[in-house]
């Protein structure tokens, strides 16, 4: 059963700082993985979709990076601002699993502090 | 091109009523999924139509149903409501089963 493992599961930087947020999942036999951001009470988000073929995807000041033998995705944000401060969440989709469903990580929440 | 809306955005609801929750996917996109998201469970899976078919199903009693229309637009209903119903309801759609999701705004329910 795959299972999606975020840390730290809280951060708070100072604006400016470079970071990077962690996701490990269990199973490497994934067909994509996708990273989102949820503002309070709101929705999701997605930032970056990477296939199981790619090893990384960047948009702007974010870049995902994916190491399926490991189980390993990060999200490195540069120059972090305090719009970034969100909750992160990270999701596998299991290749050709029965379910076809998104399995999240349970995020990381995120304080960027002027 | 527009992206998944939902409606409505709140609702308040008394316990054995019953709730119809709508979803318009991106348009062209066939596949829409449903997800349950509470402080306590997170986001749980509930269901995914692709073309009309329900493809997956959560693990969620049968009071919890959905339907896709030809157009992809999808709805929930949840008949005999629960305090326990009480959550975010998101809504994903995609291009196709495997692809990247893309969600709307959300139906925050509440029941009282």
């Amino acid at each position: 059963k795959q299972e999606v493992t975020q840390i730290p599961a809280a951060l708070s930087v100072p604006e400016g700082e470079n970071l990077v947020l962690n996701c490990s999942f269990t199973d490497s036999a994934i067909y994509n993985l996708q990273w989102f951001r949820q503002d309070p009470g709101k929705g999701l988000t997605s930032l970056l979709l990477i296939q199981s073929s790619q090893r990384e995807q960047t948009s702007g000041r974010l870049n995902a990076s994916l190491d399926k033998s490991s189980g390993r995705s990060t999200l490195y944000i540069a120059a972090s601002q305090p719009g970034d401060s969100a909750t992160y969440l990270c999701a596998v989709v299991d290749y050709g699993g029965a379910t076809n469903k998104l399995i999240f990580g349970t995020g990381t929440l995120l304080a960027v502090q002027p | 091109k527009a992206g998944v809306t939902q409606t409505p955005r709140y609702l308040i609801k008394t316990r054995g009523q019953q709730v119809t929750l709508s979803c318009s996917p991106i348009s062209g996109h066939r596949s829409v999924s449903w997800y349950q998201q509470t402080p306590g469970q997170g986001l749980q899976f509930l269901f995914e139509y692709f073309s009309e078919t329900q493809r997956n199903k959560g693990n969620f009693p049968g009071r919890f149903s959905g339907r896709q229309f030809s157009n992809s637009r999808s709805e929930m209903n949840v008949s005999t409501l629960e305090l326990g119903d009480s959550a975010l309801y998101l809504c994903a759609s995609s291009l196709e089963s495997m692809g990247g999701r893309y969600f709307g705004p959300g139906t925050r329910l509440t029941v009282t």
